[in-house]
């Protein structure tokens, strides 16, 4: 079993919709979730974490996180053409930062 | 803008080559961290350095030589390199809280270096 997992294909969704993205983790002990966002040939770009369970809002991201379910999730509110990216999910587990495989998202106008 | 700076953004290299990846941060993170990141999959580790010293190497051949010469800077000494290595290669800085929260801070990524190996 990976650490983290994100199994769901590209994502297409309208503009000014509602994005969802799934995560699982295997590591009970995981303490800190990461959401990195990624454009094509660029490095990744922090835009959320979360340490506690519930939600947690900035902007139109909120980030999900449920610890007895194992299960992280970021909704990105009003889809922008900008926020056309991949998504990666992180946990840290076993002293190390461990990355999903990625969630595209495409936004389209 | 990124705060963690890499140099050079492009290399190519031949595999006789020998070569250095140059990563700098100012944000007064102890921790400094390599990845590498083939297309289309997520980064994978390669090495962390917490206060300046090794604490994790993820098996990585010894064709791949860290060092961190002081808490702003991390080198990546390449040589004989394969053409598999082509890949982007990501440095990263976090700041280190007490254990057991010691690896919980956010990492915050460089531009990265694309390199060719030939």
């Amino acid at each position: 079993q990976k650490e983290v997992e994100q199994n769901s294909g590209p994502l297409s969704v309208p503009e000014g919709a509602i994005a969802s993205l799934n995560c699982t983790y295997s590591d009970r002990g995981s303490q800190s979730f990461f959401w990195y966002r990624q454009y094509s040939g660029k490095s990744p770009e922090l835009i959320m974490f979360i340490y506690s369970n519930g939600d947690k809002e900035d902007g139109r991201f909120t980030a999900q996180l449920n610890k007895a379910s194992q299960y992280v999730s970021l909704l990105i509110r009003d889809s922008q053409p900008s926020d056309s990216a991949t998504y990666l999910c992180a946990a840290y587990g076993n002293n190390r930062l461990a990355f999903g495989k990625g969630n595209q998202v495409v936004v389209i106008p | 803008d990124t705060e963690v700076t890499q140099t050079p953004k492009h290399l190519v290299m031949g595999m006789t080559n020998k070569k250095s990846l140059k990563c700098e941060q100012h944000m007064g993170h102890r921790a400094m961290y390599w990845y590498k990141q083939k297309a289309k999959k997520p980064p994978e580790l390669m090495f962390v350095y917490s206060y300046e010293k090794l604490s994790i190497n993820e098996s990585v051949p010894s064709r791949f030589s860290p060092e961190c010469p002081n808490s702003s800077l991390l080198n990546l000494h390449l040589h004989a390199l394969q053409p598999e290595d082509s890949a982007l290669y990501l440095c990263a800085s976090s700041q280190l809280r007490p254990a057991p929260r010691a690896y919980n801070s956010p990492l915050h990524f460089g531009n990265g270096t694309r390199l060719t190996v030939t």
